[in-house]
């Protein structure tokens, strides 16, 4: 199975700061890549897929990148609403598999 | 407006059976691709399953943790997806979501669309 780690497990920051969360891949899946968005009970929001493309309706202050077996994840300046826990999915070989979340917190 | 709604969940014992549902509504269900996805209490989230859409011979995965025991079907004339969960154990324990995957085998897809959850606890 490909282990997807994810970096920082715990971020604090600011509104208005900008953030990188970093999901590793144990080997390449090229740019089958996606990031979804958790607030408390709540079910998952996609975000980002295929590494870098935006889903409709998400803000343009997300934004992804890389490929192979690094990819990052980043909001530019972070709103009040921000503030959830985010998961990376690797959907390029089954069993699909997710990164263990990073939470983004107030600081 | 897609929406995908889970039902079917509460306490079971181990070793028990549990079926859940997912009615979806605003696509057009047959040509998906669907997925069930879960998320034990306080922890990240496991992919359990897929059922492939009819073009492509409503074909099944499972995850290592649940095969065997879990089996996925679907009713198109429904537009419904099916868990069964068959010997359930304490760490089946979690809340199921289904999710809405692509319409072919390639390129790959991810899930754009997930209903809102069911619990499932096995306890004794």
């Amino acid at each position: 199975d490909i282990q997807m780690t994810q970096s920082p497990s715990t971020l604090s920051a600011s509104v208005g700061d900008r953030v990188t969360i970093t999901c590793r891949a144990s080997q390449s899946i090229s740019s089958w890549l996606a990031w979804y968005q958790q607030k408390p009970r709540e079910a998952p929001k996609l975000l980002i897929y295929k590494a870098s493309s935006l889903e409709s309706g998400v803000p343009s202050r997300f934004s992804g990148s890389g490929s192979a077996t690094e990819f990052t994840l980043t909001i530019s300046s972070l709103q009040p609403g921000d503030f959830a826990t985010y998961y990376c999915q690797q959907y390029s070989y089954y069993p699909y598999t997710f990164g263990q979340g990073t939470k983004l917190e107030i600081k | 407006e897609v929406q995908l709604v889970e039902s079917g969940g509460g306490l079971v014992q181990p070793g028990g059976s549990l079926r859940l549902s997912c009615a979806g509504s605003g696509f057009t269900f047959s040509d998906r691709y669907m997925d069930w996805v879960r998320q034990a209490p306080g922890k990240g989230l496991e992919w359990v399953g897929r059922s492939r859409n009819k073009a492509n011979g409503y074909a099944t995965e499972y995850a290592a943790s649940v095969k065997g025991r879990f089996i996925i079907s679907r009713d198109d004339s429904k537009n419904s997806l099916y868990l069964q969960m068959n010997s359930l154990k304490t760490e089946d324990t979690a809340a199921y979501y289904c999710a809405r995957g692509g319409i072919r085998p390639f390129p790959s897809y991810y899930f754009d669309y997930w209903g809102q959850g069911t619990l499932v606890a096995v306890s004794s």
